[in-house]
């Protein structure tokens, strides 16, 4: 297996436009995980999945954010009208929980994105 | 709610010197406690792990102890290398869904 991928690894866009990311977590994992990290601070947590389930979203995801897991595989981030403040690193995990035992995540390389 | 504290950095030492990066959480229940590492222009990575109180994490030359006595999770090593530097995070799970909640971070810069 090679890990969590995440594309694109870096996005620039401009304000008002709407960007997507793609999150590849481990083949096996049922839990995929989504943060934000901005310069200097440590991750945030956004929202996460149990297989297709949304089951938890931040009061950081605003309404101009959605996230998709559509078959329990891939997921994807979009953030719509794009603001300044959005500039940030977006952080992919996956792990396991079965049976009631959780396992740790593996984080991604993360997807970098700068509004102008 | 659940957070995490640790120590402002850069913390600045040379080569072979020992390391301390305090770490103190304040949750309900008895969470996991980690340590991550973000080496220059790469992901996090899981250094180590605790899960019950007591537990000693190890993994490279570091440890770190769960006390819940005094809610902490220190990461220590007894000699570090350049190749060490990097930033350290210090996390905790939520006991239903797992989400880590982060500290800040801290920097090490270690020269020979």
């Amino acid at each position: 297996d090679t890990g969590v991928s995440q594309d694109p690894r870096h996005k620039i866009t401009k304000r008002g436009q709407n960007v997507t990311f793609r999150c590849d977590p481990i083949s096996e994992h049922n839990r995929l995980y989504w943060y934000r990290q901005t310069l200097g601070q440590g991750p945030e947590f956004l929202t996460y999945f149990q297989n297709e389930a949304q089951l938890e979203k931040s009061r950081l995801l605003s309404d101009r954010f959605s996230a998709e897991r559509p078959k329990g595989s891939f997921s994807t981030l979009e953030i719509q009208r794009t603001e300044q403040g959005d500039s940030a690193m977006y952080l992919c995990a996956s792990s396991s929980r079965l049976a009631g035992r959780s396992y740790e995540q593996y984080f991604g390389p993360g997807t970098r994105l700068t509004v102008t | 709610g659940n957070s995490v504290t640790q120590m402002e950095g850069p913390v600045t030492l040379s080569e072979e010197a020992f390391l301390t990066i305090n770490c103190t959480y304040t949750a309900t229940g008895y969470p996991s406690l980690f340590w991550y590492v973000q080496y220059p222009g790469e992901g996090l990575q899981l250094l180590l792990k605790a899960t019950k109180a007591d537990d000693k994490g190890s993994n490279k030359g570091f440890e770190a102890t769960y006390r819940k006595e005094t809610t902490s999770f220190h990461l220590e090593k007894g000699s570090v290398q350049v190749s060490d530097s990097a930033v350290y995070f210090c996390a905790l799970s939520d006991l239903n869904t797992d989400k880590l909640i982060f500290g800040t971070g801290t920097r090490l810069q270690v020269f020979p």
